[in-house]
């Protein structure tokens, strides 16, 4: 299936760095999500797009929904070690009552102290 | 609130056996969705429910995997005869509309032997 194009692929940092991710499709979406996975643990909602251009916080975490529908972007200011884990961007079409998600292929993220 | 809840965690069987996977959406939420996640392939959406009934299960790998929602509150995913690529974490999810958030429960991890 589709997956949307995510990067960087992962990525290292020292706590209290600022950390930028991006998702970018070749298809529009109305709906943008950004979700956290940790080890052996399901996909956490972490900030819900519904307008191109909207800016959304979420505490230290920060997202934007692309003005061409095609992309959103996902910064997470100051790390701290909890914030490691596999971030996931999800496109939603909300075509009449289709609820489909399509999935990024993921950002794993590793906070060194 | 109680998020989803999946049952089991784990399940180790050997290739050929039946396995059947459940699930307890959010009370209240009417789209209830299966998804398998591997490293290869990542999140891929395998069928979703709305209010009980099948909407679309052209995600479902092939004839050995079906899914039911007797009611509201209660999912089954069955995988019949198992076998070793069937090997994945399985998660379930749901949502209070078509347009809403997925939650995500902590998902079936499954080795087919």
């Amino acid at each position: 299936g589709q997956q949307l194009n995510q990067s960087p692929q992962s990525m290292f940092i020292q706590e209290g760095e600022d950390v930028s991710m991006n998702c970018t499709s070749s298809s529009i979406f109305n709906t943008w999500l950004w979700y956290k996975q940790d080890p052996g643990e399901g996909p956490v909602l972490l900030i819900a797009l519904y307008k191109a251009g909207e800016l959304t916080s979420n505490g230290r975490l920060t997202a934007q929904f692309g003005i061409t529908r095609k992309d959103s972007f996902l910064n997470i200011s100051a790390s701290i070690p909890s914030d490691v884990g596999i971030y996931f961007c999800a496109g939603q079409v909300n075509a009449g009552t289709a609820s489909k998600l399509t999935f990024g292929t993921g950002t794993r993220l590793q906070v060194t102290l | 609130d109680a998020g989803v809840i999946q049952s089991p965690r784990h399940e180790v069987t050997e290739m050929g056996q039946e396995v059947t996977l459940r699930c307890k959406p959010i009370s209240g939420h009417d789209y209830l969705f299966w998804y398998r996640q591997t490293m290869m392939r990542g999140l891929e959406l395998l069928i979703y429910f709305n209010n009980n009934v099948p909407i679309d299960d052209s995600g479902m790998p092939e004839d050995r995997f079906s899914a039911k929602m007797p009611n509201a509150s209660f999912s089954t995913l069955k995988i019949q005869p198992s076998e070793p690529r069937d090997s994945a974490v399985y998660f379930c999810a749901s949502s209070r509309q078509g347009g809403m958030p997925q939650h995500f429960g902590d998902g079936t991890r499954l080795s087919i032997l």
